[in-house]
């Protein structure tokens, strides 16, 4: 079956660096992937669709300026946190829509900002 | 825009007992359901999902829920429980066309199964 993969899986950093999460789609293409967030004891929140090839739309109260989306391939998405800070520690998940309508989800990566 | 309401946040039940996870929507479009299973530190992985047809949709693990459009909700259902089936789970809609896949879930229901 379809597989993504989401790299790394776990990461901490300290405030005020930049953290790049990766989302990789191995055995389709992907032109659409969504980004989610999961604070702790939460339910996932929508936090950006990404489009290969164009901008990535944002849902409203997620700052792009801090959460950097590319999806420069059709395999290949990446969010990068800018200048993370404790309270953007969580987990963030991606998905990637195959075909017609198929949605699968990466195994998360959890972000520790010290 | 689309809501979720999962009625019950935390469900203990016994070994091999039956169970229903509740879950009701508000759209003012048509949607799509979807229910996923999350262990811990683990991504999302699908259980079933409704998109037209049989109002009764059989996903993996023994798992079934109802699509009930005049009550606005898709139970999510097993006859059995296993002691693996301790986790939790999130009942999610979509909208269809262009906005296909962006997810809005409910809060989640962590299911405790007891030996």
């Amino acid at each position: 079956g379809a597989v993504v993969s989401q790299h790394p899986s776990r990461v901490i950093c300290k405030s005020g660096t930049s953290v790049k999460i990766e989302c990789r789609s191995l055995d389709f293409q992907a032109t659409t992937m969504f980004w989610y967030r999961q604070f702790p004891k939460q339910s996932l929140m929508l936090m950006a669709t990404s489009n290969e090839g164009s901008k990535a739309t944002y849902e409203q109260g997620v700052e792009k300026d801090k959460f950097l989306i590319n999806h420069a391939s059709l395999t290949l998405s990446t969010l990068t946190v800018t200048s993370a800070h404790p309270e953007d520690s969580s987990f963030y998940i991606c998905s990637a829509k195959y075909g017609g309508g198929e949605l699968f989800f990466g195994e998360g990566s959890r972000l520790t900002v010290l | 825009a689309q809501s979720v309401t999962q009625l019950d946040s935390q469900v203990p039940v016994f070994e091999e007992a039956p169970v229903e996870l509740r879950c009701n929507y508000s759209s003012s479009v048509s949607v799509y359901l979807f229910w996923y299973v999350q262990y811990p530190n683990q991504g999302l992985q699908l259980l079933l999902k409704y998109l037209s047809g049989s109002t009764l949709v059989k996903g993996i693990n023994g798992f079934e829920a109802e699509f009930n459009k005049s009550q606005t909700s898709f139970h999510l259902r097993k006859p059995s429980v296993h002691i693996s089936d301790t986790a939790e789970y999130f009942c999610a809609v979509s909208a269809g066309g262009t906005s296909y896949g962006k997810l809005t879930f409910g809060q989640g229901t962590i299911l405790t199964v007891h030996p």
